[in-house]
């Protein structure tokens, strides 16, 4: 099984703020990684998928990179509906697998 | 609109069965691919098992914990996609996301608002 590393946990930003999460991978995977977004007590949304293109509707402050086993959510400047928790999804192999995930607050 | 509604859910006892229902509608269902993915009350998200599209033979894939006990399935002409769960555990207490993906465009699009599954004598 390919297993879906992500970093931090948890943060605390403030509006305006540029914000990285990171996925690392146990093995490397080509361009199926996805990144996705749940707001509290909602159904989780895709945000980018294939590493870097970006979900229809989806504000361009998100963008997303890397290869091999690095992958990157880059939010470019962090607005309060940000508030949410983000995760990676692999799904090069089965079974599908995702990040543990990175809690987002906002300062 | 596209949308994915799932139900079904509810109380069972340990050992017991269940079977969840997705409806699908404001776009042609036998084009993708369907998957139920899960999350623990509090907890991250697991993917569950998958059904692939018509061009691809409707082949199934299931994570290791519920192979053998739980089932995909669809129905084409209902725009339906199922999930038949068995001998089911304390540990499947869950809510159950329908999730719809295309081939060829990434994975999980598009999610249904999830039914609760509570597995607890």
């Amino acid at each position: 099984d390919i297993q879906m590393t992500q970093s931090p946990s948890s943060l605390s930003a403030s509006i305006g703020d540029r914000v990285t999460i990171t996925c690392r991978a146990s093995q490397g995977i080509t361009n199926e990684l996805g990144w996705y977004q749940q707001k509290p007590g909602k159904a989780p949304k895709r945000l980018i998928y294939s590493v870097s293109s970006l979900q229809s509707g989806v504000p361009s402050r998100f963008s997303g990179s890397g290869s091999g086993t690095e992958f990157t959510l880059t939010i470019s400047s962090l607005q309060p509906e940000d508030l949410a928790t983000y995760y990676c999804l692999q799904h090069q192999g089965f079974p599908h697998t995702f990040g543990q995930g990175t809690k987002l607050e906002i300062k | 609109e596209v949308q994915l509604v799932e139900s079904g859910g509810g109380l069972v006892q340990p050992g017991g069965s269940l079977r969840l229902s997705c409806a699908a509608s404001g776009f042609t269902f036998s084009d993708h691919y369907f998957d139920w993915v899960r999350q623990a009350p509090g907890r991250g998200l697991e993917w569950v098992g998958r059904s692939r599209d018509k061009a691809h033979s409707y082949t199934t894939e299931y994570a290791a914990s519920v192979r053998g006990r739980f089932s995909v399935s669809r129905d084409d002409s209902k725009k339906s996609f199922y999930l038949q769960m068995s001998s089911l555990k304390t540990e499947d207490t869950a809510l159950y996301y329908c999730v719809r993906s295309t081939y060829g465009y990434g994975a999980f699009e598009i999610w249904g608002l999830g039914t609760m599954v509570t597995v607890s004598s």
